[in-house]
């Protein structure tokens, strides 16, 4: 059974960084691409980022290009993204999902989500 | 960035009736277009894949229909575990994007 885990969510001071981990078990983790998804309080679901299942190929929206970095330890079976120059807006639950397959290219499809992490970013 | 549009935002209906919800895109994006349910305070599940290919495990009173900018999710036969927030979201190219949500509620 597919079980995502994601952990590293806090109340964090605009401008500060977090890093959120995910956890992966139940599936061969190096031959997936991977996603993260966010959802701030009340509203619908945002893409952030991808990532292939090697780690070489990564996509991220526009809203955190530049401050956020998805990566992964295939070793670990973990997923990470990395979060800086937080802002107000970034508030929200962070799923991590799974692609079902390795690539994480347009046309790419995610079939398995986590329970998600809050980040608050807040004076 | 390709928009995609649900109808209508909520809904009450109530248990056995049938219903269906409606995403637009803002371009065409062949099937490329999954729906999924979220529960109140629950992660997102996959519901349905390339408009119209049920995830495993889903029953069959799911069904989603369509292709370039028109979709359609339809659920019949309603249950409590039914009533739901669904979202479209389109994976046909970067960003990826979602539908603003349909709000299914118990009449």
């Amino acid at each position: 059974e597919v079980h995502l885990l994601e952990s590293g969510g806090d109340l964090v001071q605009p401008g500060g960084s977090l890093r959120l981990s995910c956890a992966a078990s139940g599936f061969t983790f190096n031959s997936y691409a991977m996603s993260w998804v966010r959802q701030a309080p009340g509203k619908g679901l945002e893409w952030v980022s991808s990532i292939s299942d090697s780690g070489g190929t990564t996509y991220d929206a526009a809203s955190v290009e530049g401050r956020f970095t998805v990566s992964r330890d295939n070793s670990k079976n973990t997923l990470f993204l990395q979060m800086n120059s937080l802002r107000a807006e970034d508030t929200a639950v962070y799923y991590c999902a799974k692609f079902w397959g390795r690539s994480a290219a347009a046309g790419g499809r995610v079939d398995y989500w986590g329970q998600g992490t809050l980040v608050t970013v807040s004076s | 960035d390709i928009q995609m549009t649900q109808s209508p935002s909520s809904l009450s209906a109530s248990v056995g009736d049938r219903v269906t919800i409606t995403c637009r895109a803002s371009q065409g994006i062949s099937n490329y277009l999954a729906w999924f349910q979220q529960n109140p305070g629950k992660a997102p599940k996959s519901l349905i894949y390339a408009a119209s290919t049920l995830q495993n495990g889903v029953p069959s009173k799911f069904s989603g229909s369509g292709s370039g900018t028109y979709f359609t999710l339809t659920i019949s036969s309603l249950q409590p575990e039914d009533f739901a927030t669904y979202y479209c979201q389109q994976y046909n190219s970067y960003p990826y994007t979602f539908g603003q949500g349909t709000k299914l509620e118990i009449k």
